[in-house]
């Protein structure tokens, strides 16, 4: 069993919809939770970040964290064609651990 | 500013054949990374470069990877005898070394093809 699972998806929904991307985890000492978005053929660039239980919101993008349930998700409020791509999750034990775990990352398509 | 580069940015070799990837760190940037993406995969950890000291090498799948890095900037990931299951997507990240955390800024990749 994988440390970090994330469904691949591909997730396909209409522009304005609200997204829900998700992720479970296996290792309770992880503490650091990211998401990571990546535009194809670019390398993923840094969405959001986290640390322990709770949410943080940053504009259309909300991430949530349910340490209890080794469960976060990222939402994503009116969607746009220009969310279209692919959402990764990472997660460390500490802060700026040498070593990211990452999920297998949820391919988005937002259609106009 | 100048991100993360990668060089090249598409390699395509005959198995059997030696690679070496290329990584320009962002300036000032103490720590990289570098991963390595397979087709509808996550990114897998192979080798993580700090300043001076010795790199953590955990991550590299076999004998034939190694990686360097010189002068505390580029680094160069090597493979040798390259087999098929070694196309991937290879991924480099650097990050600067901060008390307050280190977000890894990534580069667009090495798409490697071995036939």
């Amino acid at each position: 069993q994988k440390e970090v699972e994330q469904d691949p998806g591909p997730l396909s929904v209409p522009e304005g919809a609200i997204v829900s991307l998700n992720c479970t985890y296996s290792n309770s000492a992880f503490q650091y939770f990211m998401w990571y978005r990546q535009y194809s053929r670019k390398g993923p660039e840094l969405l959001m970040y986290t640390y322990s239980s709770g949410n943080k919101e940053d504009g259309r993008f909300t991430a949530q964290v349910d340490k209890s349930s080794k469960y976060i998700s990222l939402f994503i409020r009116d969607s746009q064609p220009s969310d279209s791509a692919t959402y990764l999750c990472a997660m460390s034990p500490i802060q700026g651990a040498q070593k990211l775990v990452f999920g297998q990352g949820t391919r988005l398509t937002i259609n106009p | 500013g100048a991100g993360v580069s990668q060089s090249p940015s598409n390699k395509v070799t005959e198995k059997g054949k030696d690679v070496e990837l290329r990584c320009d760190p962002i300036s000032g940037h103490t720590a990289l990374y570098w991963y390595r993406q397979s087709l509808g995969q996550g990114l897998e950890f192979l080798i993580y470069f700090q300043g001076n000291s010795a790199p953590d090498k955990s991550g590299l799948p076999s004998d034939r990877f190694s990686a360097e890095r010189t002068g505390g900037s580029v680094s160069t990931l090597t493979i040798q005898r390259t087999q098929q299951e070694d196309s991937a997507v290879y991924l480099c990240a650097s990050s600067a070394q901060r008390g307050g955390g280190e977000t890894q800024y990534f580069g667009p990749g090495t798409r490697l093809l071995v036939l």
